[in-house]
């Protein structure tokens, strides 16, 4: 069954410090990879993706993510957080080729202290 | 509109009752989601729509739940005899085309007692 496995639930930070959040898919063919991020009180917002093309994909307000077929991993990073990072962060899978019916994970909260 | 809208924004139901929730795509947006969030999940995908055609319904969790876009715009998710298990965000989301990113709506938070 495709699923997508975020392996963090929580993760505190401290302004300027380096964040990487992990992200695993299980699916048997050609998948799109996606990171949404949730501000609080807000929607979901598309943070970066990844279809084909350079592994390494950059995203918005510094986040970058890099696809490794290998590893079944969509690894989100940014260099140096920020307060205003705090949020929820989503990674999601969708089969290619089709209509993007996404699978997300359980999502990662991640809070950065001033 | 500028986004994709969705209401009420929350709803109570008591248990046994039906409800509506709507939402609003973007203008133009041929394909529409809703996906249900409980809490402390990620979103998980309910049903699809490419304009007015409902073209997978696989992720309606039982028959109570059921959904519509009769004009290829405004949608609407019903669900019947509410449980208290149907608690959650409802999320809807459109997308200008099929295989592109799509703009999500903030939800309907739906809390059934």
């Amino acid at each position: 069954a495709q699923s997508v496995s975020q392996h963090n639930h929580h993760v505190i930070l401290s302004e300027a410090a380096s964040l990487e959040l992990g992200c695993n898919y299980s699916y048997g063919g050609t998948v799109n990879l996606f990171w949404y991020v949730q501000y609080p009180g807000q929607h979901l917002q598309l943070l970066l993706k990844y279809f084909s093309g350079d592994p390494l994909v950059k995203g918005i307000k510094g986040f970058e993510a890099e696809f490794i077929k290998s590893k079944f991993s969509f690894n989100l990073r940014k260099p140096s957080v920020q307060w205003s990072d705090t949020a929820e962060y989503f990674c999601a899978a969708s089969p290619s080729g089709g209509y993007n019916k996404l699978i997300f994970g359980a999502g990662t909260r991640l809070a950065v202290h001033p | 509109g500028a986004g994709v809208s969705q209401s009420p924004r929350y709803k109570v139901a008591k248990r046994g009752q039906d409800v509506a929730l709507r939402c609003d795509p973007i203008s133009g947006h041929v394909s529409l989601f809703w996906y249900q969030q409980a809490l402390g999940q990620g979103p998980e995908f309910l049903t699809y729509f490419q304009n007015e055609a409902q073209l997978d319904k696989s992720g309606l969790p039982s028959d109570r739940f059921f959904a519509e876009r009769p004009e290829g715009s405004v949608s609407t998710l019903k669900i019947q005899r509410t449980q208290q298990e149907d608690s959650a965000v409802y999320l809807c989301a459109s997308s200008v085309r099929q295989n592109y990113g799509y703009t999500f709506g903030s939800g309907t938070r739906l809390t059934v007692v």
